[in-house]
């Protein structure tokens, strides 16, 4: 089946950076792309930004730019997102998603299963 | 920034419609996708391109879009209903979430 497969919760100090990683299995990894999605504790969800799968193409939100990267690994089926300079207000639970390729909007239909970072001192 | 406003909270009882709105710039020239998110679990997408259902959804979740509003509709809603539902659009290339609706089943 489909799934997507997030690493385990991390606690980071302030400063340091966090590199969180999803691996998809049950579909061919570079037809689609991956979006990241972070929710802070008892708040909505946000988008993070997304890669293509296909050829690589990032699209990051203005809040996170210079302070993210995503990258894919096709060999592995693994997408990876990079977060540094890290904030306490970065605390939260981040989860990737898979999304399809082209300019029509189908939503994001597979999740992960989420991954918990604490940045604190 | 584009954004999409949805109410806080929404009751309703067991068997009856649930009807949750996001509000938005236009909205029905986008498509938007609805998620439905239970305590300590992952979102779940339960409506895309307005109205469509992902397989495995059940028929009592339909949406609608148009003007500036969308709706998710929830007929005869259950006690496994309840959970936090956001929409979702697509505006400049950059994804946007609602603001969450809290549905409770009394």
């Amino acid at each position: 089946q489909v799934q997507l497969v997030q690493s385990g919760a991390e606690v980071k100090k302030p400063g340091a950076s966090v590199k969180v990683s999803c691996k998809a299995s049950g579909y061919t990894f570079n037809s689609y792309g991956i979006t990241w999605v972070r929710q802070a504790p008892g708040q909505g969800l946000e988008w993070m930004g997304w890669i293509s799968a296909h050829n690589g193409y990032t699209n990051y939100a203005q809040k996170f730019q210079g302070r993210v990267t995503m990258t894919t690994d096709t060999s592995t089926s693994t997408a990876y997102m990079e977060l540094r300079s890290l904030r306490s207000d970065d605390t939260g639970v981040y989860y990737c998603a898979r999304r399809r390729l082209g300019e029509f909007n189908y939503g994001m239909d597979v999740w992960g299963q989420g991954t918990t970072v604490t940045v604190s001192s | 920034s584009y954004e999409l406003t949805q109410p806080p909270s929404v009751s309703v009882s067991a068997g009856q419609t649930a009807s949750i709105t996001c509000s938005g710039d236009k909205l029905g020239d986008k498509y938007v996708s609805w998620y439905q998110q239970k305590p300590g679990q992952s979102p779940v997408m339960v409506i895309y391109q307005d109205s469509k259902r992902p397989s495995g959804i059940p028929e009592r979740f339909s949406g609608s879009n148009s003007g500036n509003t969308a709706t998710l509709t929830i007929s005869g809603t259950q006690a496994m209903d309840e959970a936090d539902y956001y929409c979702q659009a697509r505006d400049s290339g950059t994804e946007v979430f609602g603001t969450g609706t809290k549905v409770t089943v009394l």
